[in-house]
């Protein structure tokens, strides 16, 4: 009973194609993050979205453009793949936004690679 | 720029052996929520520390929140072959909505 899932787990496509990635918790929380996990294993976030709402909002090229269609999913959409978008790209979700508290649960990742 | 930044970056050390990882900060944070990450796999949160000097225990693992809430340690007594991982420090700054990852302890526990 997988609590955050995200599809595709692996991405294989090329430069000038667009893709999505979808996420979806059963967890009942408020907020949705993505995050981009470089070579270097850093990870950063890109977006965040709380009950639907965009809340945080990275600096993120706009060919990557987040969607939130309920608050238990996040999808994400890029468009004209580059090189450097080549990463591992993690979804997580929290119960509530605001909070001292914000312990996030993530997805599996998906390893995208743009050739 | 808010950092976490971690020590030591690598860290390869014998089964039964102690050892400790850092989480240091210029800025304060709400609280300090630590991960472990294996390959292929994401963050699974640990702990969550919220108040300046608190300790918290699991099992063979220790966590610490610094005083004036800037820095955390991580402490594993009797290391093993299955603590072999990604450790990520995370947090919210204060007086913010950002949440920022530590730049990450590499641990292999060799048996």
């Amino acid at each position: 009973d997988t609590a955050v899932s995200q599809t595709p787990k692996y991405l294989v496509t090329q430069m000038g194609n667009d893709k999505s990635i979808k996420c979806e918790q059963n967890l009942g929380h408020d907020t949705m993050y993505w995050y981009k996990q470089d070579s270097k294993k850093f990870l950063k976030i890109m977006f965040s979205y709380n009950n639907k709402e965009l809340i945080i909002n990275e600096t993120v090229p706009n060919r990557f453009s987040p969607k939130s269609p309920d608050k238990a999913h996040l999808n994400l959409h890029i468009n004209s793949l580059e090189l450097g978008d080549s990463a591992v790209y993690f979804c997580a979700s929290s119960q509530d936004y605001g909070l001292r508290s914000y312990e996030q649960y993530f997805g599996p990742g998906t390893r995208l690679t743009v050739t | 720029t808010q950092l976490l930044e971690q020590s030591p970056q690598f860290l390869s050390i014998q089964e039964g052996e102690n050892l400790t990882v850092y989480c240091n900060s210029s800025s304060v944070f709400s609280s300090l929520q630590w991960y472990r990450q294996e390959p292929g796999e994401g963050p699974v949160l640990l702990v969550t520390v919220v108040t300046g000097g608190e300790v918290k225990k699991l099992k063979r693992l220790t966590f610490q929140f610094g005083d004036a809430r800037k820095d955390s340690s991580l402490h594993i007594t009797a290391a093993q072959p299955g603590d072999t991982g990604l450790y990520l420090c995370a947090g919210p700054p204060s007086g913010t909505y950002k949440y920022i990852f530590g730049t990450g302890t590499r641990l292999k526990v060799l048996a």
